[in-house]
């Protein structure tokens, strides 16, 4: 168990609809990121937030929005869904926003979208 | 910029045999390296990881890899594969600056043969 808690693991979604994915990072970390994992693409980094603030953003599809909350969790928005975006959704924590030595990140369990 | 290279997709070995996973990187800037693993159905969990100081690193369940600068690898050795060592494992790369510059490779997905 990583520490890293990531809601819902599965999702069934009809295209156009709009979900919400939730992740609460490990205790004490303040980064928290967001990937994408399909067949097609492999493991792509969508955004960065670090106590609250964006630090960087990937491949990430202006449907899509992200933010964290002043208890550090964090909530992905995916809208205006769309066949292609099925993949599973990892979000992931640690203590800095630096790859320090002591910077390890740490991966939820990812949460699986159907769209359907 | 930065890319990493894992040669061979899918992998097989028997109980017991080495396991040798490759991975070739690019970077224009001194990288961290890193091997994640990841089970069916579960994230990924950190092996191992290269920052500074020795290039031979130590991770859990017996995996180890070597950095060699001049021939821009990081490959992933375990002396003998057990079935529990069955799963995905993932080789990336990142600027020391920003660790959420990482760049994945594309998997190389390890299979056990009794």
């Amino acid at each position: 168990d990583s520490g890293v808690t990531q809601t819902p693991k599965h999702l069934i979604t009809a295209t156009g609809q709009r979900v919400t994915l939730r992740c609460s990072p490990r205790s004490g970390d303040l980064s928290v990121y967001w990937y994408q994992q399909s067949l097609d693409q492999g493991l792509q980094f969508l955004i960065h937030y670090y106590n609250g603030e964006e630090r960087a953003k990937g491949n990430i599809l202006e449907r899509f929005s992200a933010q964290q909350f002043p208890d550090l969790h964090s909530e992905l928005n995916l809208s205006s869904l769309e066949l292609g975006d099925s993949a599973l959704y990892f979000c992931a924590s640690s203590v800095s926003f630096t790859a320090t030595a002591r910077n390890t990140i740490y991966f939820g369990e990812g949460s699986w979208l159907t769209v359907v | 910029a930065q890319s990493v290279t894992q040669l061979g997709s899918h992998v097989s070995v028997s109980e017991g045999a080495l396991v040798l996973l490759r991975c070739n990187y690019s970077s224009s800037v001194p990288p961290y390296l890193f091997w994640y693993v990841q089970y069916p159905n579960q994230g990924l969990q950190l092996l191992l990881k290269y920052t500074t100081g020795a290039t031979l690193v130590k991770g859990i369940n017996g995996f180890e890899a070597e950095f060699k600068k001049s021939e821009t690898s990081f490959h992933l050795t375990k002396p003998s594969a057990h079935m529990s060592d069955a799963a995905e494992y993932f080789c990336a790369v990142s600027p020391y600056s920003s660790a959420s510059k990482i760049i994945f490779g594309s998997g190389t997905r390890l299979s056990i043969r009794p």
